[in-house]
């Protein structure tokens, strides 16, 4: 119930593609979303989240789409770029009640 | 400059031994949080704290003590019980309510030999 499962594990795209990671969750009273990129030795960094009222944010070339009755989200990446190479990695919570459950993350490589 | 931090980047020991990891936080986060991280495991929650001088175990305690004596601090103490210290310690730090979001130190790289 409290798993977050990601996929795919690793994903190559050429420059200027599209980039979809996607991750799948149970427990219902899940209520933020956020994702998180990590470069190489550093630590991650909140890239942007979503709460279950909407079904899409958008800030800049990073897209979330939430679909509740689903039970899924998923990160869009839009004209991918090499410096966009990284490990991605989305979580799932009860804000205010409960830690981040995260997923085990998507390694994504962006070829020129 | 607010923000996390941890130190020392790189920590070497030698099997048997306790080690001490810092994190330290001046955002006014009431909540922190250790992870581990190993290859292809994704981020494990070891301990976490929601106020001072109060924590929970994570999904990974064992083998691993914490404190929270002040708002801004929650050292992470690896003991010799660890079965498997050698990994990548994050700590992380965010507020306890409806506004949350959660952010990342950069990390401690702990190898025991």
């Amino acid at each position: 119930q409290q798993q977050v499962k990601q996929s795919p594990q690793s994903l190559i795209v050429q420059k200027g593609g599209i980039s979809i990671i996607n991750c799948a969750y149970e427990n219902t009273a899940f209520d933020y979303f956020p994702w998180y990129q990590q470069f190489p030795g550093k630590g991650p960094a909140l890239l942007i989240a979503i709460r279950p009222d909407v079904s899409e944010k958008k800030e800049g070339r990073f897209t979330i789409s939430f679909n509740k009755s689903a039970k899924q989200f998923s990160l869009h990446i839009m004209d991918s770029q090499p410096g966009d190479s990284a490990t991605y990695f989305c979580a799932a919570s009860i804000r205010g009640n409960t830690p981040l459950v995260f997923g085990k993350g998507t390694r994504l490589s962006v070829i020129a | 400059d607010g923000g996390i931090t941890q130190s020392p980047k790189y920590l070497f020991r030698k099997e048997g031994q306790n080690v001490t990891l810092s994190c330290e936080q001046n955002l006014n986060h009431d909540a922190m949080y250790w992870y581990r991280q190993d290859p292809g495991q994704g981020l494990r929650l070891i301990y976490y704290s929601q106020i001072v001088n109060d924590f929970q175990k994570g999904d990974i305690a064992e083998g691993y003590s914490v404190s929270r004596e002040k708002k801004e601090s929650f050292p992470l103490t690896v003991t010799s019980a660890q079965k498997n210290p050698t990994a990548f310690y994050l700590c992380a730090s965010s507020r306890w309510d409806r506004d949350y979001e959660q952010y990342f130190g950069p990390g401690t790289r702990l190898t025991v030999t």
